[in-house]
């Protein structure tokens, strides 16, 4: 069974750093494109980055500069390095595994809640 | 610009059909696309993959009530039978140059 468990969320003050953790399995972690989404309260699904399995990465953007994605496949695990945080970016960030058509996902985690707040 | 349009609502009776429409932007219509649902208060859980000529493979688990279709640049998800539990937010997603992209989510209302 595929699963995907996301960690790190929290509360952040504007300008501050926060890493997210993704742990994988059920499946080839190697094998597959992984991507992070976000959803505002309210508001709909958005695409925040995207890591090949040779470990291109890949952002809108809104994040470029400020996010940075990364995979470690020994550990089966997903990253995002947030800095420069900002209100805008309060969310709650989903894990999500490439699916079949490219860049599309097939798997989500739980999510993660990340309130960006003084 | 790869943009994906949806309806913000639709609506339909319990055990009626119902087909949402997702439209990729001109020049896109090639693209193939995932269907996504989100139930209140709940994540994303992925439908299906929907390739251009209306060819589909569905995710783990999801009925046969769920099917898509494809017309150009449109691309369809019909729910047929409709139950109470597919009162959701549905969402298409694809992928242009270099990034992912949402459409804005259709809010499906069962009566």
């Amino acid at each position: 069974e595929v699963q995907l468990v996301e960690s790190g969320g929290g509360l952040v003050q504007p300008g501050g750093s926060l890493r997210l953790s993704c742990a994988a399995s059920g499946f080839t972690f190697s094998s597959y494109d992984m991507h992070w989404v976000r959803q505002a309260t309210g508001k709909g699904l958005e695409w925040v980055s995207a890591i090949g399995t040779a470990g291109d990465p890949y952002y809108p953007g809104s994040v470029k500069g400020r996010f940075t994605i990364s995979r470690e496949n020994a550990k089966n695990s997903l990253y995002l390095q947030m800095n420069s945080l900002r209100a805008g970016d309060t969310a709650v960030y989903y894990c999500a595994r490439g699916g079949a058509a490219a860049g599309t996902v097939d798997y989500w985690g739980q999510g993660t809640l990340v309130t960006v707040s003084s | 610009q790869l943009v994906l349009t949806q309806s913000p609502s639709a609506s339909a009776s319990l055990g009626a059909s119902v087909k949402l429409t997702c439209t990729l932007s001109s020049g896109h219509s090639s693209y193939a696309i995932a269907w996504h649902q989100q139930q209140p208060e709940k994540g994303p859980r992925y439908l299906m993959k929907l390739n251009s000529d209306g060819s589909h493979s569905k995710g783990d688990g999801i009925p046969d009530r769920f099917s898509g279709s494809s017309s150009g640049a449109e691309r369809y998800l019909t729910i047929s039978s409709l139950q109470s539990e597919d009162e959701a937010d549905y969402y298409c997603q694809t992928w242009g140059t270099g990034m992912g992209v949402f459409g804005g989510g259709t809010k499906l209302t069962v009566l």
